[in-house]
């Protein structure tokens, strides 16, 4: 069975720091792009980060909003997808997605709450 | 980047009535193209891919198209289920993009 599983949410300040997860089983981690996908409180969707699979050597994409401020990477070993979050504003407060990019974007995670606030 | 422009932003129907969202590509996105389904609290669920592809699951009163840039889900008979936001995403280039959302209420 597929499973995603973030965590690592919480309430920060602005300009701090924060790492999300997001924990893969029940398929193989390599073959698949990964993405972050945010959804601000009452909001849309907004894509904010890709990691393509291993035969693109995992490249890395991000939208303006995040560049320069996010990292997404990998740890290949234990299955898991990082969003390193730095530098962040109280516009960054939003449920954080995982999701396995396949043809159709079939598994999603629970979701991870990240508020920004003083 | 590709703008997805949808339509309406909300909309409430009765039951048994053909619904339709529409969302027009600012490009070429060619049949790259997914239809979310979301309801409170939950994460989103595929309910179209490749703009007219059914996904595993979905009930087939559900149908996607596509003339020309526009893109549109189709609920042939509403049901009270089918109470959710649903939001279209193009896959065809980075950034992905998605359209602003269609909140769609039961009269």
């Amino acid at each position: 069975e597929v499973k995603l599983v973030e965590y690592g949410g919480g309430l920060v300040q602005p300009g701090a720091s924060l790492r999300l997860s997001c924990e893969a089983s029940g398929f193989t981690f390599s073959d698949f792009y990964m993405e972050w996908i945010r959804q601000a409180p009452g909001k849309g969707l907004e894509w904010i980060a890709a990691s393509r699979n291993k035969a693109n050597d995992y490249s890395t994409v991000y939208s303006a909003s995040v560049k320069d401020r996010f990292t997404i990477s990998r740890d290949t070993y234990k299955s898991i997808l990082y969003l390193q979050m730095n530098t962040l504003k109280p516009e960054d407060t939003a449920i954080y997605y995982c999701a396995r990019a396949s043809d159709y974007f079939d598994y999603w995670g629970q979701g991870v709450m990240v508020t920004v606030s003083s | 980047d590709i703008q997805m422009t949808q339509s309406p932003s909300s909309m409430s129907a009765s039951l048994g009535d053909r619904v339709t969202i529409t969302c027009q590509a600012s490009q070429d996105i060619g049949n790259n193209l997914i239809w979310f389904q979301q309801k409170p609290g939950k994460s989103p669920r595929p309910m179209i891919y490749y703009a007219t592809n059914l996904a595993n699951g979905v009930p087939s009163r559900f149908s996607g198209s596509r003339s020309g840039s526009d893109y549109s889900l189709t609920i042939s008979s509403l049901e009270s289920e089918d109470m959710a936001d649903y939001h279209c995403l193009q896959y065809k280039q980075y950034p992905l993009t998605f359209g602003s959302g269609t909140k769609l209420e039961i009269k």
